[in-house]
């Protein structure tokens, strides 16, 4: 079984729905992020959480909302969903002293 | 200006070939520093840290040059199963990741 899982893997909304994405990790990992991916942006941080009280904003949170509902879950809300927040929507995992990010296989989200 | 660049490619390269990508960031106090390999549609994969002194793992080769702020990596003998994008990632702090945009290679038969 996959240690990084996300659900959904695909899911089409339209402007203004609110949804949300969830992310599972057996890894026992402390840290956990969210991320999206757009065609030539590459990777950006939408938020992370270090551990269950611990929630900070990265790169580009404006739009997004997140809770750490336990260790080992981690979710990623769109309140109010519009248009430019399609896009491939990866969480990771990271613990133990080592960097390394673990990340799950991805939320294609599409906004109409 | 990003804080990580990278050269889009694509790189196509026949097989046996030896193919070096390069990436610049902008932060001169960052620490970390990996290479990610993600496949078409798939999730990023850690593909190597990037040590101070420059690591190998079998045909692969990192190095890290602080004066100019780059990080590069080297591909011997490229195999078709190289075919991918190859993200590079700076982490000023050990807390947040900035990735590049990657850069796409094809190896051919």
């Amino acid at each position: 079984d996959a240690d990084v899982t996300q659900t959904p893997r695909n899911r089409i909304t339209k402007t203004g729905k609110r949804i949300m994405l969830e992310c599972s990790q057996t890894k026992g990992h402390d840290r956990m992020y969210w991320y999206r991916q757009d065609p030539g942006l590459g990777l950006r941080l939408i938020y992370y959480s270090f551990d269950v009280k611990d929630i900070n904003k990265g790169e580009i949170s404006d739009g997004y909302s997140v809770s750490r509902q336990a260790q080992a879950k981690f979710s990623l809300s769109l309140e109010s969903a519009i248009p430019n927040q399609t896009a491939l929507y990866f969480c990771a995992t990271s613990g133990g002293g080592d960097l390394t990010q673990y990340f799950g296989p991805g939320t294609r989200l599409l906004v109409l | 200006r990003k804080e990580v660049e990278q050269d889009p490619g694509p790189f196509n390269v026949p097989e046996g070939a030896t193919v070096a990508f390069n990436c610049t960031y902008s932060n001169s106090a960052s620490q970390s520093f990996f290479w990610y390999r993600q496949d078409c549609r798939k999730e990023p994969k850690l593909l190597m840290s990037v040590y101070s002194s420059g690591n190998e793992d079998g045909r692969f080769t990192a190095q890290l040059n602080r004066a100019s702020q780059y990080i590069s990596l080297l591909i011997r003998d490229s195999k078709l199963s190289d075919s991918a994008t190859y993200l590079c990632v700076v982490s000023p702090t050990g807390n947040q990741f900035y990735f590049g945009t990657g850069t796409s290679l094809t190896v051919i038969p």
